[in-house]
């Protein structure tokens, strides 16, 4: 089966910077890769996604790049705010009938004031 | 449109006890996911259903655990009998026919005491 990793687990920025998520997977045949934002006591929701026939895609401060070659995929956020503090999911699947996603173990972003 | 509606929010209950967590997905969609979430394991899938039918059940931890949906608008996830290792958040997720991308219920916090 699918196996996705993420890193870092924890990450720390000064409000304006940027940061950068990483993730890799085993399975060739994915082909559909979502984040997923998690605030403290709330719902995962996502936020961005991306499908094996784009190599990035950009929502005003988010940006997901996904190199298939490599098997790994990265969430970008630039000019990062407070209200962006949240622990962030990676996942991957494929798609058809069969699909289901595989989640990452989760990132702890806290952006510093 | 309400979402994906999940009941109780919090549940607390003895060891032992039978624990009954209810969700309906969002009206239309034909896939339903259910999730557990800890600290230690993460974003875990337990079962997932498609049209009602359950499809892959391979993430259910024991037999202590049941998962049905007897329509399109309602799905149950039993656990009997609890133990205090089942202490977790439980999230339902739905999906439409031609999207793939999950959406998430409020969530149920458990503690089994």
């Amino acid at each position: 089966g699918e196996n996705v990793e993420q890193h870092p687990s924890t990450l720390s920025v000064q409000e304006g910077d940027s940061a950068v998520i990483k993730c890799t997977y085993s399975d060739s045949a994915s082909n559909y890769f979502p984040w997923y934002k998690q605030e403290l006591g709330k719902r995962p929701q996502l936020i961005i996604d991306i499908r094996s026939n784009v190599g990035e895609k950009k929502d005003q401060r988010i940006a997901v790049t996904l190199n298939k070659t490599a098997k790994h995929f990265s969430l970008h956020i630039t000019e990062t705010q407070p209200e962006d503090s949240a622990v962030y999911f990676c996942a991957a699947s494929r798609t058809g009938s069969a699909r289901q996603l595989t989640f990452g173990s989760g990132t702890q972003l806290t952006v510093l004031p | 449109d309400a979402g994906v509606i999940q009941s109780p929010r919090h549940e607390v209950t003895e060891m032992g006890q039978e624990v009954t967590l209810r969700c309906k997905p969002i009206s239309g969609h034909n896939s339903l996911f259910w999730y557990r979430q800890t600290m230690m394991r993460g974003l875990e899938l337990l079962i997932y259903f498609n049209n009602n039918v359950p499809i892959d059940d391979s993430g259910m931890p024991e037999d202590r655990f049941s998962a049905k949906m007897p329509n399109a608008s309602f799905s149950t996830l039993k656990i009997q009998p609890s133990e205090p290792r089942d202490s977790a958040v439980y999230f339902c997720a739905s999906r439409g026919t031609s999207t793939d991308t999950q959406y998430f219920g409020p969530g149920t916090r458990l503690t089994v005491l």
